[in-house]
């Protein structure tokens, strides 16, 4: 599975759009990209994934580049409970084996 | 049930004691996954269980590290002898395992909290 890389850290005003990256230089044809996140002493939540196309859910916008070398995860209101560590991990869809977590983006949102 | 179960939440144990693990995955989930996760660290892949396969057991630590599942349900996670190095929170996921092309996702449970005194 390709390898990903995060910030290690980022700021966001409460109400604003929280816009984390994700490089993933050496993704392949078949892989997908997940977000997921980890709000303290909990297990990690499943937030969104997608192939090349952008997605959207009730939680996040996803958005990947046509090159899909890097992608980005938009939370267009970030609320002070979004205050999580978010992963973004590639990996082919229908291997069933492992995620890799790497050590993600520990994202604050500031009252 | 309607999510993963783990049990215990929290375990304190003393340095060279064997503890077990459970977890309890969504029902009709044919894969199932064991994490770990040390105190600011990510997340570190131990084994995986996908139906009646054999397990890929290429993340366990050490030979101090075991894992069943039973009737391709419920997981216990064995560390045996344990060590102060083995202090972290251990996590169980589920899914639908993958084939036929479709995508699916984890879901995972709260985790279990060890300590090694």
């Amino acid at each position: 599975d390709a390898k990903t890389t995060q910030p290690t850290s980022m700021d966001c005003a409460e109400g604003r759009a929280a816009n984390l990256p994700c490089n993933h230089s050496t993704i392949s044809g078949n892989e997908y990209v997940y977000w997921y996140r980890q709000i303290h002493s909990q297990g990690p939540q499943y937030i969104i994934h997608g192939l090349k196309n952008n997605e959207t859910n009730e939680m996040a916008s996803l958005i990947i580049t046509e090159d899909r070398k890097s992608s980005t995860l938009i939370l267009p209101h970030a609320t002070l409970r979004d205050t999580a560590v978010y992963y973004c991990i590639v990996r082919v869809s229908n291997t069933g084996n492992q995620f890799y977590f790497g050590t993600g983006t520990s994202l604050t949102v500031i009252p | 049930g309607a999510g993963v179960s783990q049990s215990p939440s929290n375990k304190v144990t003393e340095k060279g004691k064997d503890v077990e693990l459970r977890c309890d995955p969504i029902s009709g989930h044919t894969a199932l996954y064991w994490y770990r996760q040390s105190l600011g660290q990510g997340l570190e892949f131990l084994i995986y269980f996908q139906g009646n396969s054999a397990p890929d057991k290429s993340g366990l630590p050490s030979d101090r590290f075991s894992a069943e599942r039973t009737g391709g349900s419920v997981s216990t996670l064995t560390i045996q002898r344990t060590q102060q190095e083995d202090s972290a929170v251990y996590l169980c996921a589920s899914s639908l395992g993958g084939t036929g092309g479709k995508v699916y996702g984890y879901t995972f449970g709260s985790g279990t909290r060890l300590t090694v005194v």
